[in-house]
């Protein structure tokens, strides 16, 4: 298993487009997050799937934000009408329960010009 | 405001030096994990301590959860240049399905 595998790692859009970000989890790991990191900033909790089930979502995730998780696999998270407030590293995590620790991918760095 | 409060924000020492980074919050929490992140990755874990007063220790890092885990320390003995890196700790509550809150980590920069 290669680990968290996250796509595209850098995305430059022009504000107002819609952009879609994926997921690929551990394939046994049964909890899949999404998390948001600007800088100089710990990363900050947007949802989070347990299976296909989104059981919690931040204030944080506004209407224009929405994330998907068919079949309990891949995720993906999709921005509407991109701002440029959107800007930052969107983290994808997955884990085995919440005692074990957490893997991050790499993230995607999005850039709203 | 931030639920866990992590100090020093900046730390640049000299390699051979010994360091403490705290993490402390006005709330508990049912485990508390450590994460170092390079510019460009996302954060890998360090370690997850789960028992109030529990200790870890990885290689030169000793990890410490508070009696009443709602705090934390990571102490690095004979810091290296290796060791250079945004170090994050992160919590989880009881009462959330869990989802970590983070600190706003410290920059450690080592010098040779």
């Amino acid at each position: 298993d290669t680990g968290v595998s996250q796509d595209p790692r850098h995305k430059i859009t022009k504000r107002g487009q819609n952009v879609t970000f994926r997921c690929d989890p551990i394939s046994e790991h049964n909890r899949l997050y999404w998390y948001r990191q600007t800088l100089g900033q710990g990363p900050e909790f947007l949802t989070y799937f347990q299976n296909e089930a989104q059981l919690e979502k931040s204030r944080l995730l506004s209407d224009r934000f929405s994330a998907e998780r068919p079949k309990g696999s891949f995720s993906t998270l999709e921005i509407q009408r991109t701002e440029q407030g959107d800007s930052a590293m969107y983290l994808c995590a997955s884990s085995f329960g919440q005692v074990y620790g957490y893997t991050f991918g790499s993230g995607t760095r999005l850039t709203v010009v | 405001t931030q639920l866990l409060e992590q100090s020093p924000q900046f730390l640049s020492i000299q390699e051979g030096e010994n360091l403490t980074v705290y993490c402390n919050s006005s709330s508990v929490f049912s485990s508390l994990q450590w994460y170092r992140q390079e510019p460009g990755e996302g954060p890998v874990l360090l370690v997850t301590v789960v028992t109030g007063g529990e200790v870890k220790k990885l290689k030169r890092l000793t990890f410490q959860f508070g009696d009443a885990r709602k705090d934390s320390s990571l102490h690095i003995t004979a810091a290296q240049p290796g060791d250079t890196g945004l170090y994050l700790c992160a919590g989880i509550r009881g009462s959330t399905l869990g989802r970590l809150y983070f600190g706003r980590g410290t920059q450690l920069t080592v010098w040779p």
